[in-house]
């Protein structure tokens, strides 16, 4: 069965203490994997894409890796503005190529307090 | 600028009435999905949505629940007889940059 688990659920850091959220996963066969940025009561905000081992992206403080069986958000001296739930999801390979489901993690709580 | 809006933002509803909510993207796209989120919980996938055809549906996707493109713009989720199970925020979300899927603001759904 596709899963896909998110560590630590809760993360406090204070503003500047950098950190890094797991995201493991079991799939079949991996299409990609994303990570979404989510403040409560809202949709969840598109960060990265990742396709295939090896591979890293970076946005300002946010950088995404990923191995064969996990990825990590690393946070690179975090803000207050960067308190949210970050979700992660993968998209199993399917017969067809395009346009499969996601399958979310629980997501990590982060708090950056000043 | 979002990729999708979503109405009604919020909507209260009672036990068995039928629900319809709505996704609007902001230009054409082939593929449309519908996921949601009961409260404290992951965020689930309902139905893919490829070529005004259901491509895939989940087991939360039972009879109760049906999609459409009516005017070959808006996407709507319709709820046939509303469960307290049902409430939850629900996301419409669009294909675009290859695998990419862009989530729409959401609707909460109370069921009394």
């Amino acid at each position: 069965e596709d899963q896909v688990t998110q560590s630590p659920e809760a993360l406090r850091l204070q503003e500047g203490e950098s950190s890094s959220l797991n995201c493991s996963y079991t799939v079949s066969g991996l299409r990609g994997l994303f990570w979404y940025r989510q403040d409560p009561g809202k949709g969840p905000e598109f960060l990265f894409t990742l396709y295939s081992a090896g591979e890293e992206k970076e946005k300002e403080r946010l950088k995404a890796t990923l191995t064969k069986k996990e990825s990590f958000l690393h946070i690179t001296a975090p803000k207050p503005e960067d308190s949210a739930t970050y979700l992660c999801a993968v998209r199993p390979w399917m017969i067809y190529n395009q346009g499969g489901k996601l399958i979310f993690g629980q997501g990590t709580e982060l708090s950056v307090k000043p | 600028e979002p990729e999708v809006t979503q109405t009604p933002s919020h909507q209260v509803t009672q036990m068995g009435q039928e629900v319809i909510l709505r996704c609007v993207p902001i230009s054409n796209h082939l593929y449309f999905y519908w996921y949601r989120q009961i409260l404290g919980q992951k965020v689930e996938f309902l139905v893919s949505f490829y070529n005004n055809e259901i491509s895939e549906k989940s087991e939360i996707f039972d009879d109760q629940f049906s999609v459409e493109r009516p005017d070959g713009s808006n996407f709507t989720l319709k709820i046939r007889s509303t469960k307290l199970e049902d409430s939850a925020m629900y996301f419409c979300a669009i294909l675009k940059e290859g695998e990419t899927q862009y989530f729409g603001p959401g609707t909460r759904l109370l069921v009394l």
